[in-house]
């Protein structure tokens, strides 16, 4: 089936610039999410891309897509201390219906 | 507007018990979805309402989980009789329908953490 992998954990400073990769097996896939999820709260969607861009940029964060290797990044410029949470990269599934197909999630921590 | 939501937040029972999860979707959004994560994987679909019909249940582990969505508003997700591999945390999320269109951004909830003994 599809799948989405990402690496399990990061640890920054503050003020570096964090970067959580993720890889698709879903060459089809449309759409490409990054959601953050924070402690006792639900998936808050940070951002997304199509598939037919190479990257995004949106305040602090921006987003790489490589198709071809079929990779994805996040990167958080300036990370703050309220950027500490679980981040999930996402495909849009491409056999319709809008299903997103999760990778595990990259536990950020910051510390000063 | 309010968010989705869902209940409980937490849920403890005994293998062999009976739970029913509630979601709550944003009011209008005729797509509600439920997804699970267990121990600290990846978030993993289960099924797929639109209004009240299942338009995608491929998701589902078994037949011991039964989403009903009756009315077309909030969804159940009931797990009869639980096992120990369905503890984790069960996420619903809904988003407008957008005929023809592959974009469609899913609010989620907050989850409901299920622990089974």
């Amino acid at each position: 089936g599809e799948d989405v992998e990402q690496s399990l954990f990061l640890s920054v400073r503050e003020g570096d610039s964090s970067v959580i990769n993720c890889t698709y097996t879903d060459s089809s896939s449309t759409y490409l999410y990054w959601y953050k999820q924070e402690p006792g709260a639900g998936l808050q969607l940070l951002t997304y891309i199509f598939s037919n861009m190479d990257m995004k940029q949106d305040q602090r964060l921006t987003v790489l897509l490589n198709k071809k290797d079929k990779h994805l990044s996040l990167r958080i410029a300036d990370t703050q201390t309220g950027d500490s949470a679980i981040y999930f990269c996402a495909a849009l599934f491409s056999g319709g219906y809008n299903k997103l197909i999760f990778g595990a999630g990259t536990r950020l921590a910051v510390h000063p | 507007e309010a968010g989705v939501t869902q209940f409980p937040s937490h849920s403890v029972i005994e293998k062999g018990q009976t739970v029913t999860l509630r979601c709550d979707p944003i009011s209008g959004h005729d797509n509600l979805y439920w997804y699970r994560r267990v121990m600290g994987k990846e978030i993993k679909f289960l099924l797929h309402f639109v209004k009240e019909s299942k338009q995608d249940e491929s998701g589902m582990p078994n037949n011991r989980f039964l989403a009903e969505r009756t009315g077309g508003t909030y969804s159940t997700l009931k797990v009869q009789p639980a096992e120990l591999e369905d503890s984790g945390v069960y996420f619903c999320a809904s988003s407008q329908w957008t005929s023809g269109s592959a974009y469609n951004e899913q609010f989620f909830g907050p989850g409901t953490r299920l622990t089974v003994l």
